[in-house]
């Protein structure tokens, strides 16, 4: 069955700070994979995404995930955090074509200005 | 171009009821794929609908029931409603290509008392 972990459940960083979340993802076909995020108050927005080709995809606001194929992972990362930054990130894959995503538990990051 | 508009907001039922849930994808999406929020359980897929068809479904009891129009409004309904059915559902649409990503609403806060 297909799922997605994410193992920081709550991050706290002070600014300029680097940031790296950790998503494993569970599917052994063709996998879609995201970064979606959720500040306070807002609905959920997308960070990046990943499809095909170069394993390294950046998106919004500064932030970056690589994607290696054979750690299963898709690890979002961003060189200096934030205050704005804080928020809850949600990882999500799914299988090619099939939009329905399974969503990681999040990871709520906070940044001490 | 609007976004994903969910209607209503928030709705408060109590258990026994029945709640239709209501989602206007951005134009010129054909798909709407519904999401349950809650804070034990994350983020889980409820199902997806295109073109007025029921194209994917997640694991969730017959109580929880959609359908799309032609328009490509979809309603969402809940039967018999639970105490654990309280959540935030949410609402997104895309255009159902094979490499496209979601955009999710702001979703309806349901609380059964």
């Amino acid at each position: 069955a297909q799922s997605v972990s994410q193992h920081n459940h709550h991050v706290i960083l002070s600014e300029a700070a680097s940031l790296e979340l950790g998503c494993n993802y569970s599917y052994g076909g063709t996998v879609n994979l995201f970064w979606y995020v959720q500040y306070p108050g807002q609905h959920l927005q997308l960070l990046l995404k990943y499809f095909s080709g170069d394993p390294l995809v950046k998106g919004i606001k500064g932030f970056e995930a690589e994607f290696i194929k054979s750690k299963f992972s898709f690890n979002l990362r961003k060189p200096s955090v934030q205050w704005s930054d804080t928020a809850e990130y949600f990882c999500a894959a799914e299988a090619a074509g099939a939009n329905n995503l399974f969503f990681g538990t999040g990871t709520r990051l906070t940044v001490i200005p | 171009k609007a976004g994903v508009t969910q209607t209503p907001r928030y709705l408060i039922k109590t258990r026994g009821q029945q709640v239709t849930l209501s989602c206007s994808p951005i134009s010129g999406h054909r798909s709407v794929s519904w999401y349950q929020q809650t804070p034990g359980q994350g983020l889980q897929f409820l199902f997806e609908y295109f073109s007025e068809t029921q194209r994917n479904k997640g694991n969730f009891p017959g109580r929880f029931s959609g359908r799309q129009f032609s328009n490509s409004r979809s309603e969402m309904n809940v039967s018999t409603l639970e105490l654990g059915d309280s959540a935030l559902y949410l609402c997104a649409s895309s255009f159902r290509e094979n490499y496209n990503e979601q955009f999710f609403g702001p979703g309806t806060r349901l609380t059964v008392l």
